[in-house]
């Protein structure tokens, strides 16, 4: 499809397991985002790609939420050792650029963490 | 942080205008004022966009205040597939930051 697909669309961890949640963006798109969303809130943002470069990752909550994007298309967002609180739908979307430009974004994993 | 303020909820009954009100009374002057939506159990889609001017796409028009300090989507026809939660977002100035803040609940009536 021409979208952004995520994966896993959900997941479920126990307390305490590492997971990893994978973003394909639309081909060609240069920019990267990824969001939290917690249940009846709006998206929050984490951290944004433009190619390979994490040019900003003042979102990540914790040293234990890492995303890479090392060849500038698919990235993932890893988090280690799950808390309770990390529950939430997890967004990516993409760009063509980083301004002003539309994000597209993928439909989201949900993250389950027992 | 760029922070925006939103009504938590609207209703609108079917065929009828809707005016959806944004305060971002921090924006500054090189802002763009970014609209999504986001439908039930989906990702939030693009609505629509703008810097000073009012605008205007397929989907809905933007009016901008003066002051850039407020603005306005506007739903022209609102139908039952335009319920959703609506976004007007800015983003965090010298950053890649967008703040989305809590949206607008759209209740579209038949």
């Amino acid at each position: 499809g021409a979208g952004v697909s995520q994966s896993p669309r959900y997941k479920v961890a126990k307390r305490g397991q590492d997971v990893a949640l994978r973003c394909d963006p639309i081909s060609g798109h240069v920019s990267l985002f990824w969001y939290q969303q917690a249940l009846g809130q709006g998206p929050e943002f984490l951290t944004y790609f433009q190619n390979e470069a994490q040019l900003d990752k003042s979102g990540l909550p914790s040293d234990r939420f890492f995303a890479e994007r090392p060849e500038g298309s698919v990235s993932t967002l890893k988090i280690q050792r799950t808390q309770q609180e990390d529950s939430a739908v997890y967004l990516c979307a993409s760009s063509h650029s980083g301004g002003t430009l539309e994000q597209f974004f993928g439909p989201g994993t949900r993250l389950t963490v027992l | 942080d760029a922070k925006t303020t939103q009504p938590n909820s609207m209703e609108s009954n079917e065929e009828e205008p809707v005016h959806l009100p944004c305060n971002h009374s921090t924006i500054s002057g090189t802002d763009y004022i970014h609209w999504y939506r986001q439908l039930p159990s989906q990702g939030p889609e693009y609505v629509i966009h703008g810097l000073t001017s009012n605008v205007n796409n397929r989907m809905a028009s933007l009016a901008i205040a003066e002051d850039r300090k407020s603005s306005t989507l506007i739903l022209h026809r609102a139908t039952l597939r335009d319920a959703a939660v609506y976004y007007c977002i800015l983003r965090d100035k010298g950053t890649y930051k967008y703040i989305f803040g809590t949206g607008t609940r759209l209740k579209v009536l038949a």
